[in-house]
């Protein structure tokens, strides 16, 4: 079974700009959860999708924001880059509706200058 | 709120050593889960183990065991025999009872020498 998939690797951008990362959950699992993980903050939850609803969201501006697809791929958006938005972002999924292990992909890593 | 604190920033030991990774955590609610990952170099979290607030019972798998004491808030994580693969950051985290929502800890740096 292929484990969540997040594209691209690596990420260079432009303050200003605006970014799009996407997530392939393992098949069948309909919940994906974006978590940012920065030296200064450790991991810190952004948002959860469960069948294309967001489900939760943690304490980020208006600037993070995702989507869920039908075939629960996920992609967040981060619009107006700041230098503080360098960070390794996790995607994971899991496949029951309440408090399950999460499964991580290797992340993105955005480097913003 | 809901708060997880790894005191050890970083830990190094002998490879065959055993080592105990502190994980203390607060939340007011009654149900929850407690996790355990490990962050190897190449990124990803990989899960190791979770516990509801119910299941107080110890755990261990393999070198591996897990403390759970409610009394004290704390699920701490031991490595029996370490080995130079365990090296690694290892995240403690606090998750609700209903979605995935999780609160990590800091983690905590695990160098395993040979």
């Amino acid at each position: 079974k292929a484990g969540v998939t997040q594209t691209p690797r690596y990420l260079i951008k432009t303050r200003g700009q605006q970014v799009t990362l996407s997530c392939s959950p393992i098949s069948g699992h309909r919940s994906v959860s974006w978590y940012q993980q920065t030296p200064g903050q450790g991991l810190q939850f952004l948002f959860e999708y469960f069948s294309e609803t967001q489900r939760n969201k943690g304490n980020f501006p208006g600037r993070f924001s995702g989507r869920q697809f039908s075939n629960s791929r996920s992609e967040m958006n981060v619009s107006t880059l700041e230098l503080g938005d360098s960070a390794l972002y996790l995607c994971a999924s899991s496949g029951e509706r309440g408090n399950s292990p999460l499964h991580f992909g290797n992340g993105t890593r955005l480097t913003v200058t | 709120a809901q708060k997880v604190t790894q005191a050890q920033t970083e830990i190094s030991v002998v490879e065959k050593e055993d080592v105990t990774l502190d994980c203390v955590y607060e939340t007011r609610d009654t149900t929850y889960y407690l996790f355990w990952y490990k962050q190897p170099p190449s990124g990803e979290l990989v899960f190791l183990i979770r516990r509801n607030s119910f299941d107080e019972q110890n755990e261990i798998s393999g070198r591996y065991s897990w403390n759970f004491q409610k009394s004290t808030s704390s699920f701490n994580f031991t490595i029996t025999a370490s080995q130079v693969v365990d090296s690694a950051v290892y995240f403690c985290a606090l998750g609700m009872e209903y979605g995935n929502k999780l609160v990590f800890g800091a983690g905590t740096i695990l160098r395993v020498k040979s």
